[in-house]
């Protein structure tokens, strides 16, 4: 089952904050964050495992709430260079290192 | 340290065609995956290696799709015959296998295939 993101698109003024979700309908081992550029791979941001703490680094951090199988990355302070598509990619539990992603979140940052 | 390659970065064939990817992993990498990301979605997995065995080739249309890892390093994806709805850009990744939970997935650029 994909995880379900939200929203689907955002547009920010540099400088604003984002928040971006991603839900599960089944118990999740771990979150694994990417943003992808338009024609670029996606690039790894950080990882949330079940029981951990939140990450975070610069000014991009993420959370993940086992109660609600859900994880929210927080974008502070946007940048133009945050631009682009931020994908969650889900790991279940007895599914090792197999990532299933989600339905993507658009982000344009704005002058 | 070097990404993981792929090659060709672009491929435009006609259906009923046959076409084939490569991929070389970040060095020590015993995981590789093969995904396909239609325009506008997110990836999805096609086939998982751990070394040069499958774990995972649940999403593979394998009448038409096969891939193979012989020497557990690079890794062949091809397509025979393809369908129009195999336009996509097929990415590959690989991750250090064994850190279930914080295992990081890196991808290549991907191939960009296109049938008419």
């Amino acid at each position: 089952q994909q995880p379900v993101q939200s929203p689907q698109a955002v547009i920010l003024r540099e400088g604003e904050d984002a928040v971006i979700n991603c839900s599960s309908s089944k118990a999740l081992y771990s979150v694994h964050w990417y943003r992808q550029k338009h024609g670029e791979a996606p690039v790894f941001l950080m990882i949330l495992l079940k029981g951990g703490e939140q990450k975070g680094h610069d000014k991009i951090s993420a959370s993940f709430n086992e109660k609600k199988q859900q994880s929210s990355l927080y974008l502070t302070a946007s940048q133009l260079s945050y631009s682009g598509t931020y994908f969650c990619g889900t790991e279940y539990t007895g599914t090792a290192s197999k990532l299933t992603f989600g339905t993507g979140t658009r982000l344009q940052v704005t002058l | 340290e070097a990404g993981v390659a792929q090659s060709p970065r672009y491929k435009i064939i006609e259906k009923r065609q046959s076409v084939a990817f490569w991929c070389n992993p970040i060095s020590g990498h015993a995981t590789l995956y093969w995904y396909q990301q239609i325009l506008g979605q997110g990836p999805k997995l096609l086939i998982q290696f751990q070394n040069n065995g499958v774990v995972d080739d649940s999403q593979l249309p394998k009448d038409r799709f096969s891939a193979e890892r012989l020497k557990g390093v690079d890794s062949t994806l091809k397509i025979q015959p393809a369908k129009l709805e195999d336009s996509a850009v097929y990415l590959c990744a690989s991750s250090l296998g064994w850190l279930a939970g914080a295992d990081t997935q890196y991808f290549g650029p991907g191939t960009r295939l296109t049938v008419l």
